[in-house]
């Protein structure tokens, strides 16, 4: 089984300012790695994805996030955010064997402030 | 554009009623899902359909079945309401090809009373 943990509830940041959001997860096998974003009043939609290859990836929005394997982590960072990226932020796993069953942490709620 | 719609944004159903919450997605998706939402818990995983007429338990089914008659429409069913499956459910769906891609409804909000 795996887990996905979000390590801050909240994070107030200033418009322009540069964002990041924790994610570490715990799995006993290979995973691919996920961040969704759901604006309010929205459903989930995908921000990136870790399937294989480079550790860096870039997603929409110029958000991007980097795969660390020692320290099961996959953080999501953006340089300059806008009021437009205030949102719940999702990091998610899934197990490379267990089909498309995603397990998601806690979420991260961010607020853009002018 | 994939598009998974949800039959209501915001229900309210007292208990011990029989609640249906209905999800339609117009890509030709294998496979569907139903999550439940709640502050703090993320989504967890309600039951998934893979095929027509096949289904699995995800992590939290009790209290839940599920219906998937149609390719396209894959519901979920509160037996008999309670006060504790007031929450946020949200529907989607995913291809058989690229798998770990899902695309989600905009969520019914249920209150049960």
């Amino acid at each position: 089984a795996q887990s996905v943990t979000q390590l801050d509830s909240q994070v107030p940041v200033f418009e322009e300012a540069p964002v990041e959001l924790r994610c570490n997860y715990s799995s006993s096998v290979s995973v691919y790695l996920f961040w969704y974003v759901q604006y309010p009043n929205q459903g989930l939609q995908l921000l990136l994805k870790y399937l294989s290859g480079s550790t860096l990836v870039k997603g929409i929005n110029g958000f991007e996030a980097e795969f660390n394997k020692s320290q099961t982590s996959f953080h999501l960072r953006k340089p300059s955010v806008h009021i437009s990226d205030t949102a719940e932020y999702f990091c998610a796993v899934s197990a490379k064997a267990a089909g498309n069953k995603l397990t998601f942490g806690g979420g991260t709620r961010v607020l853009v402030k002018p | 554009d994939v598009k998974v719609t949800q039959s209501s944004r915001y229900l309210v159903k007292r208990t011990g009623e029989k609640v249906f919450l209905e999800c339609v997605q117009d890509m030709d998706h294998e496979n569907m899902f139903w999550y439940r939402q709640d502050p703090g818990l993320g989504l967890r995983l309600i039951y998934f359909s893979y095929d027509v007429k096949m289904k699995e338990k995800g992590d939290i089914p009790e209290g839940y079945s599920v219906s998937r008659e149609k390719k396209e429409r894959f519901s979920l069913i509160l037996e008999s309401a309670s006060t504790n499956q007031t929450s946020m459910y949200l529907c989607a769906s995913s291809s058989r090809t690229v798998l770990y891609e899902q695309y989600f409804g905009p969520g019914t909000r249920l209150t049960v009373t």
